[in-house]
This record gives structure tokens, sequence and C-alpha cells, in this order.
């Protein structure tokens, strides 16, 4: 089962700052938490991933808070083109391996 | 672009056959992932394959078989297709090992199954 805990849905007016949610109250100290995106039945598109430190990139700002129990994917200046589900993904060992196990994501829509 | 080609794009099939589907793998990952996405929800993991080994898997029937080789493509196989098998199939190319939770796993496009 996903370890993670999303909204389904969110708004976002096109240039204005998305603030997506993921709770990962079960998170080991050693597990990442990855951030994917998938638009329209295309394949996964890796947007970022953390450990305990905040990271930013040229897509987003991944926010982690100190306890590791939750964290918010940011991205700054949202366009059309953002509107997809987004998934937060902590990353799992063990018997299955490194993978991603999938939760149900959340839906932006992003809107002009 | 990712560097991970899946193959076929689309596929038919009737009920009670096998099919194959390919994956190529980003250059220098030796890690393949495979997972089945039906309509409306998220994608769920079938196997992963390390090393052509086998490195773990999810709750899929042992109808559902995978291979890898030494050029670290894979090898998606099903066997006595069930209707329920319609889906969209995706594979994830990453760099395993140690370590290998802290690296990035790139997706294809994914191959859509119909299964009639």
């Amino acid at each position: 089962d996903a370890k993670t805990t999303q909204p389904p849905s969110m708004d976002c007016a096109e240039g204005r700052a998305a603030n997506l949610p993921c709770n990962h109250s079960t998170i080991s100290g050693n597990e990442y938490v990855y951030w994917y995106r998938q638009i329209h039945s295309q394949g996964p598109q890796y947007i970022i991933h953390g450990l305990k430190n905040n990271e930013t990139n040229e897509m987003a700002s991944l926010i982690i808070t100190e306890d590791r129990k939750s964290s918010t994917l940011i991205l700054p200046h949202a366009t059309l083109r953002d509107t997809a589900v987004y998934y937060c993904i902590v990353r799992v060992g063990g018997q299955a391996g490194t993978a991603l196990i999938f939760g149900k994501g959340t839906t932006l829509s992003v809107s002009s | 672009e990712t560097g991970v080609t899946q193959s076929p794009t689309h596929l038919i099939k009737t009920r009670g056959q096998q099919v194959t589907l390919r994956c190529s793998s980003q250059s220098g990952h030796n890690t393949v992932s495979w997972y089945q996405q039906a309509l409306g929800q998220g994608p769920q993991f079938i196997f992963q394959y390390y090393r052509e080994e086998e490195n773990g898997r999810g709750n899929f029937p042992p109808r559902f078989s995978g291979l890898q080789f030494p050029n670290y493509s894979s090898e998606l196989n099903v066997n006595a297709l069930e209707l329920d098998d319609s889906a969209l199939y995706l594979c994830a190319s990453s760099l395993g090992g140690q370590g290998a939770r802290s690296t990035e796993a790139f997706f294809g496009q994914g191959t859509r199954l119909t299964v009639v």
C-alpha cells in the first residue's frame, strides 16, 4: 500500500504558485520522498526528490518538514501545461526492491 | 524524452492469449521496473529486475512474468490474458545497487493493451 496521503484535487490560477501537500507520517529514516506527475496517460514524469533537506530544481521546489512526516511540492509559476495528476511517493525497499508505490495522487487543474 | 522506449505502443489481444511487451532502458541503467495502470488509477507495481534477476514483486499472479537481458532491456510476459488485464503497461529504468533509493527512475510512454 502507498505510504502517502494527498488531496484528490486542487485548483490553481495560471501564473500563481501551486502548493501540493503530502502526508507521509510513517516514513522511515532512510526513505526518500519522490514527486512524479502524469499528463493524460503519458508515462509519469520525474519532478524532484529529497530525504530531509529542501530541494529545488528547474521544475519545482520540495519542502520537507523537520519531522519528515509531510512535504509540499511547489510549482512557483503554474502554467496550463502543469495540469496533471501529481504523485507523492515514498520509495520503499525490501521485498519490492526499490519500487515506487503510487497512491491516487492529486489532480491539479490550472486555469487561465 | 527519458531514453526509455517501449514497444509496441498499442496492442489488442483476445482473452486467453499470451502477450510480450518490451522495454529498452536508459543508457547506464541496470534496473527495470514494470507497472500496470488501469484507467483512472495510479500505476501498480508488478515487479523489478536488477542485473537480470527479479529483485521484488508486487501483488500480481505468476502468469505475469519477466525477463531482463544482459544489455538491461526487459520483457514483460502475460499468459492466459483476462479482460481485466486491459491497461497501460509502463516500464521505468533506474540505476540500482547501493544508494538506489536516492536515484531517479525514468518512465517510458507505455504500451496500451486491450484484451477483448
